[in-house]
């Protein structure tokens, strides 16, 4: 089925580390959310965005939507072991919500 | 609590049997969706109801799967004769209206032997 590409697949860093995931499409991007997955959880809608260029922060959190709007990139910064799960990027297209590959990300403290 | 509830949480099956899913969504979203997903990927969208009409249903859908959701309330995913490859966790969730955030229930995780 039709999925935003994410990378890295898996990552684990030490306790705070920075994390990264990217999230990327070949075609252009109406708008991209994120959301996370705690191990065993469901996904949790973290944030939107919409406009291109677009910056949001959450605490350590921070989303960006590419210039050109098929890239969006979730940058963690000083990991904590709170932050452990999966996380996906998700396009909305046509009525649906199509969520990407998912980074797992493990933190060790 | 007034989030999306989905039950069973979990259901063993064996090969052949039928099994139902309920999902309640949040009582004031009029929109409803069925997701599956298997271990290490990302949910993988289903079918979709706004109110009780149900508007798009994904190719990985066979014949063997049907939502419904009666008085735009509640909704039910089946499976029939049920397979293996059926093993995943459904995830149901709910919006308000189209392009926003989605409420996940905790999911019902099918096993089949």
């Amino acid at each position: 089925g039709q999925q935003v590409m994410q990378i890295p697949q898996y990552q684990h860093v030490q306790e705070g580390e920075d994390f990264t995931t990217y999230c990327n499409s070949s075609t252009t991007l109406s708008n991209i959310q994120w959301y996370k997955q705690r191990p065993g959880g469901h996904p949790v809608f973290l944030i939107q965005l919409v406009k291109s260029g677009e910056v949001k922060k959450q605490k350590r959190l921070t989303f960006q939507f590419g210039e050109a709007k098929k890239n969006s990139s979730l940058h963690i910064t000083a990991t904590q072991t709170t932050d452990v799960g999966t996380y996906f990027c998700a396009e909305w297209n046509t009525d649906k919500l199509i969520f990407g590959t998912g980074t797992r990300l493990q933190v060790f403290p | 609590d007034t989030g999306v509830s989905q039950n069973p949480r979990h259901k063993i099956t064996k090969r052949g049997q039928n099994v139902t899913f309920r999902c309640d969504p949040i009582s004031e979203h009029n929109r409803l969706y069925w997701y599956r997903q298997t271990l290490g990927q990302g949910p993988e969208f289903l079918t979709y109801f706004q109110n009780e009409a149900q508007l798009e249903k994904s190719r990985l859908l066979s014949d063997r799967f049907s939502a419904e959701r009666p008085k735009g309330s509640f909704s039910t995913l089946e499976i029939q004769r049920t397979e293996q490859g059926d093993s995943a966790m459904y995830l149901c969730a709910s919006s308000l209206g189209s392009a926003g955030e989605l409420f996940f229930g905790e999911g019902s995780r099918l096993t089949v032997l």
